[in-house]
C-alpha cells in the first residue's frame, strides 16, 4: 500500500517568514510523528500525535513551532517567522499503534527546508 | 528521558568483512529497539528491531543483540558488500512511542 508521503518535497523560503509542511501517514497508523535531521546530523525528535490523546510537544525547539493533526490523519507542521538555523530536512513518520508496543515507524521522504 | 549513545561514528571495512556498531541506552523501563538505514539523500528505513523479552535477533546477513542488564545493544551485519554503504541509527522507544535515536555512524565498505 502507499507509505507516508510529505509535500512539499523542497521549501526555500526567506527569513523571516511562515512555512507549513504536510504529512499524509500510512492509512490505519494511529501515531504520527515528526522530526528534523539537520546536514549530516541524526534526528531530532520534535512532535508526537498519538490517536486523541494530546500531543507530546517535548521536542519542539521554540514557540515558533507548533503542529496540527486534523481527524486523526493528516498532520501539518508549522513554523513561523523562519530562521536560517530552521534549516534542515523534516521527516514525519506513523506507525500503527505504539500503545501495544507494536512501534515500527515508518518514515516518509521528508521535506528539505532552506531558509534564506 | 531516555540518552542514546551510539559508537562509532564512522566505520570503514572491507567487502567480506563484518561490521559493528554498539548503542547504550539510559532508560530501563525502554523495551524496544529498532535499527535504521539511511542512504545517501533518502528516508531512514528499518531493517530489524528487537524487543526486550528477547536477547537475540538474526535477519539474513544482519543480527542484533541486547543486553538489557548492561544496557547495551548492538548490530551485526556479515559478509558485508558495498551497498550496506549507509549511515545507520539505533533507536530506543521512551515510554509510548516516542523513539530516542543515536547520532549515526557512517558505513563505508570499500570493494
Amino acid at each position: 500500500g502507499a507509505g507516508v508521503s510529505q509535500s512539499p518535497s523542497n521549501k526555500v523560503t526567506e527569513k523571516g517568514k511562515d512555512v507549513e509542511l504536510r504529512c499524509d501517514p500510512i492509512s490505519g497508523h494511529t501515531a504520527l510523528y515528526w522530526y528534523r535531521q539537520s546536514l549530516g546530523q541524526g534526528l531530532e525528535f520534535l512532535i508526537y500525535f498519538q490517536g486523541n490523546s494530546a500531543p507530546d510537544k517535548s521536542g519542539l525547539p521554540s514557540d515558533r513551532f507548533s503542529a496540527e493533526r486534523t481527524g486523526g490523519s493528516v498532520s501539518t507542521l508549522t513554523i513561523q517567522r523562519t530562521q536560517q538555523e530552521d534549516s534542515a530536512v523534516y521527516l514525519c513518520a506513523s506507525s500503527h499503534n505504539s500503545g501495544t508496543g507494536r512501534s515500527e515507524q515508518y518514515f516518509g521522504p521528508g521535506t528539505r527546508l532552506t531558509v534564506t | 528521558g531516555e540518552n542514546v549513545e551510539q559508537h562509532p561514528s564512522t566505520l570503514s571495512v572491507q567487502e567480506g568483512d563484518s561490521a559493528v556498531i554498539k548503542c547504550t541506552y539510559s532508560d530501563s523501563a525502554s523495551n524496544y529497539f529498532p535499527w535504521y538505514k539511511q542512504e545517501l539523500g533518502k528516508r531512514p528505513q528499518l531493517i530489524i528491531d528487537i524487543r526486550s523479552n528477547v536477547g537475540e535477533k538474526k535477519d539474513q546477513r544482519i543480527a542484533v543483540t541486547l543486553n538489557k542488564t548492561a544496557k547495551h545493544f548492538s548490530l551485526h551485519i556479515t559478509e558485508t558488500q558495498p551497498e550496506d554503504s549507509a549511515v545507520y541509527f539505533c533507536a530506543a522507544l521512551e515510554g509510548w512511542g516516542k523513539l530516542q535515536f543515536g547520532a549515526g555512524t557512517q558505513v563505508v565498505v570499500t570493494p
